[in-house]
Formats: structure tokens, sequence, C-alpha cells
């Protein structure tokens, strides 16, 4: 069976640090990975998503993600947080429809002015 | 990408009653979404709701407990029956925009007392 860990429940950066959320998953073949934001009152928007093809996945508002197969994670970065990205992360890896998607527990994003 | 509206944003209920929660979409779509997310924990899926048949509940969500209606190609309800304070939760519809990525409503808040 699929699973997300996202091992850091709550995370505070300062406004203008650079940004590293983690994902690890587990899935037996090549995952479908996403990463979707949750702001307070609004449903998860999608910033990013891995397919296939370059590791490297851009997204909006930023936000970047990595795809490792050998350490089976997909980090969400950014250079610099704006106060606005102060949210909770959701990463989810799915088997290639979207009828299937297991999400991580999320990791709540705190900036500091 | 679909907009997805769902009624009521929030409300709470008293224990042993029931919920119906909306959820309008802006174009017809095959497959909706209903998910769960309890305080603190992350999203986890209750059923899928096709248009003309039979919700498909997940394993832990009974139908009797979660009725789902499915009246055509745009509309979906989702009733929280006989509630408990368990119940508290945030409910969310999606649904797929046609590349195997969700989009989320903004979610209905029950408050279960």
């Amino acid at each position: 069976a699929q699973s997300v860990t996202q091992p850091d429940i709550h995370i505070t950066v300062s406004e203008g640090a650079s940004l590293e959320l983690r994902c690890n998953y587990s899935y037996g073949a090549t995952p479908y990975l996403f990463w979707y934001v949750q702001s307070p009152g609004q449903g998860l928007q999608l910033l990013l998503k891995y397919f296939s093809g370059d590791t490297l996945v851009q997204g909006i508002k930023g936000f970047e993600a990595e795809f490792k197969r050998s350490q089976s994670s997909f980090n969400l970065r950014k250079p610099s947080v704006h106060w606005s990205d102060a949210a909770e992360y959701f990463c989810a890896v799915g088997a290639g429809t979207a009828s299937k998607l297991t999400f991580g527990t999320g990791t709540r994003l705190q900036v500091t002015l | 990408s679909a907009v997805i509206s769902q009624k009521p944003s929030r409300d709470i209920c008293q224990r042993g009653t029931s919920l119906t929660i909306q959820c309008q979409v802006d174009s017809q779509v095959t497959m909706m979404f209903w998910y769960r997310q309890q305080p603190g924990q992350s999203l986890t899926l209750i059923a899928t709701a096709n248009q003309g048949s039979e919700a498909t509940y997940e394993s832990g969500f009974v139908i009797d407990k979660f009725p789902i209606s499915r009246p055509n190609l745009t509309f979906s309800t989702l009733t929280v029956s006989n509630m408990s304070p368990e119940d508290s939760s945030i409910y969310l519809c999606s649904v797929e925009r046609g590349d195997n990525v969700l989009t989320f409503g903004a979610g209905s808040r029950l408050t279960v007392l």
C-alpha cells in the first residue's frame, strides 16, 4: 500500500529565508507525486506535480520540488519565503489516477516578520 | 480548472442530527470525490460519486452514515448522519480536472456538540 510521511508537523521560518519541507513516500512503482497548499478557510490548491521526466519540477508561487527515487523523497523548496506563504502544506502520492491519492499529515508553516 | 462551490462553509450541529453538504461544480465531471479532514490529520477519501450509479465507499465508511447523491454531472451532496463529536471535521469535495490532478472546494467545517 502507498503511504506518505511528512516528518515535520510545524516549521517556522523568517520572511526572506529559504524553505524546505520534507516528504517521503512508499510506493511500489513510479509514483505520481503532488504538493498542495491549504490556506486558512480555503480548499487545497495544487502547487506542483511530478509524473515523469525532469526530476526537478517548478510550481506556482516560486515553489519547486525534486523527486529523488533513491531516497523516496519529494521535498518542496522555496528560496525566499513570503509572509503570505504561511499555510498548511500537504504532500500526496498517487498511482496514476486521481481517485487513489494518499495524503501526508501535513506541515504547518509559520512565517515570522 | 474547475471551480467548486461548497455549502455550508461551516456549521455547528447537535449530536444525533444530520447535515447535508452540497457541492456544485462549474463544469460537467465524471467523478466527484468526498474527503474528510479530521482536526490535525490528513485527508481521507470517504467515497467516489459517479453520476447515475451508487457511490463507491472506502474502507471504514458506510452508506448509512455518509449517504451520497449525484443527480447530475455538476452536483453532489454528502450527508453526515446521526452525528457525534467524532464527526467534527472539514469535509471536502473534489473533482479531477482531466490530468490526474484533483481540484478541491473550500471545504465545509463541521462542529458537532
